[in-house]
């Protein structure tokens, strides 16, 4: 079983709809909570960081983190066609050197 | 803010070359900065930690000769896959994390990668 599990897609969905991306996880140890946007041959790109269970909220996405469930959450409301990328959860505890553990990333396609 | 400069994007050379990637970061300090290795339809893979003034340390399987890591300042670190063959292609990306922004958990910045092929 990987440490952190997330849905490859791909995920098709239509422009204006309100996307979730999910990851689950085993290890009780990671506090800081990820997600990153990549585009296709380029570097992941930093949208949400959290730290701990809670919400965060920042334009258009909103992150959860519920650490008793280990299960967070990315939602996109309005989404639009520049959004469709590939998305990745990663995450990390407080040792460990800052080693993040990403999901495989879900391949979101927000079509016209 | 927290820009990370890649560089080159794109490299194409002969089998038995030697190739050095540029990982800088533009507005901030990094004491740690991460190189990874990303194959097609795949999620990032770390293979070493680099550390300014001191030695990088490899994930296991990754062949330190192989790859040479420098980081020199607290702006820049390299790369260098040396003698490089057909089965080295693939997208190198790295990442820095800010140390100027106090302790511990400053999330990881990334460059935009770059893509060797080896013929």
């Amino acid at each position: 079983q990987k440490e952190v599990e997330q849905d490859p897609g791909p995920l098709s969905v239509p422009e204006g709809a309100i996307v979730s991306l999910n990851c689950t996880y085993s290890n009780s140890a990671f506090q800081y909570f990820m997600w990153y946007r990549q585009y296709s041959r380029k570097g992941p790109e930093l949208l949400m960081y959290t730290y701990s269970s809670g919400n965060k909220e920042d334009g258009r996405f909103t992150a959860q983190v519920d650490k008793s469930s280990k299960y967070i959450s990315l939602f996109i409301r309005d989404s639009q066609p520049s959004d469709s990328a590939t998305y990745l959860c990663a995450m990390t505890s407080t040792g460990g050197g800052n080693k993040l553990t990403f999901g495989t990333g879900t391949q979101l396609k927000v079509e016209l | 803010g927290a820009v990370v400069s890649q560089h080159p994007s794109w490299v194409i050379c002969k089998s038995g070359t030697s190739v050095k990637i540029e990982c800088r970061s533009l507005d901030f300090q990094a004491t740690t900065m991460f190189w990874y290795r990303q194959f097609p339809k795949q999620s990032l893979m770390l293979m070493a930690t680099s550390n300014e003034g001191s030695k990088a340390t490899y994930e296991q399987g990754v062949e330190k000769d192989k790859f040479l890591i420098n980081h020199a300042s607290l702006t820049l670190s390299t790369l260098t896959v040396t003698s490089a063959h057909p089965e080295d292609s693939s997208f190198y990306i790295c990442s820095a994390r800010d140390s100027g922004r106090g302790a511990g958990n400053q999330p990881q910045h990334f460059g935009d990668g770059t893509r060797l092929s080896i013929l």
